[in-house]
């Protein structure tokens, strides 16, 4: 069975900073990687599939890298609207998300 | 306009049923698989169930299988949850889900409806 963790739990930055969020599969998931943002009170929003391919009307200040069971998502320049929980899901199996690491403001 | 409106959530007392119903507009939803997602409060997000585009396949998460049933009819645009025998762990927001992929296996979701709200007490 597949666990997986996210790094930090939380995290706090400036705006304008950059921030890189960690994600760790317990076993291979090859780039079957995504993230999602979720604010609150809203559902989630697909940023990246396939660990590094932005989804569609995503900025470019999101990437991801990774492959295997390390991942991460990298926001370039923390904008006020990206102050949120973010998870990564791997889907080399069914659906499996982690805990989430929120990003609030430093 | 991309939309995918969930109802049906209600306060119900454990080992009850309910169902749930999501209306999609604004994309192809004959063509598309979809899934249920749901939330505890407070809590991250867990998978609930798929079912492929004709509905022909279905798959559960363990933690509902036997209790849970996914649906859809094409006619209406409509997704279904039937859930019975709910227990409080039930208690959550349940989203429904469009998949992303073409590819059975690429279960990752790119659009998401606002969610509809199903608590379990007595």
């Amino acid at each position: 069975e597949i666990v997986m963790t996210q790094a930090p739990a939380t995290l706090s930055v400036s705006p304008g900073e950059r921030a890189i969020l960690s994600c760790r599969a317990s076993q291979n998931v090859n780039s079957n990687l995504a993230w999602y943002q979720q604010k609150p009170g809203q559902a989630p929003r697909l940023l990246i599939y396939g660990a590094s391919t932005r989804a569609t009307g995503i900025p470019a200040r999101f990437s991801g890298s990774g492959s295997g069971t390390e991942f991460t998502l990298t926001i370039s320049s923390l904008q006020s609207e990206d102050f949120a929980v973010y998870y990564c899901q791997q889907y080399d199996d069914w659906p499996l998300f982690g805990p989430g690491t929120t990003v609030d403001i430093k | 306009e991309v939309q995918l409106v969930e109802s049906g959530g209600a306060l119900v007392q454990p080992g009850g049923s309910l169902g749930l119903s999501c209306v999609v507009s604004g994309f192809s939803f004959s063509t598309s698989a979809m899934s249920w997602v749901r939330q505890a409060p407070g809590k991250g997000l867990e998978w609930v169930s798929v079912i492929s585009a004709n509905g022909g396949t279905t798959k559960e998460a363990d933690s509902v299988k036997g209790r849970f049933t996914i649906s859809r009819d094409n006619s209406k645009n409509t997704l279904y949850l039937q859930m019975n025998s709910l227990r409080v762990d039930d208690t959550a927001v349940y989203y429904c889900a469009k998949r992303g992929s073409n590819n059975w296996y690429d279960w990752y979701f790119d659009l998401w409806g606002r969610g509809t709200l199903v608590a379990v007490s007595s």
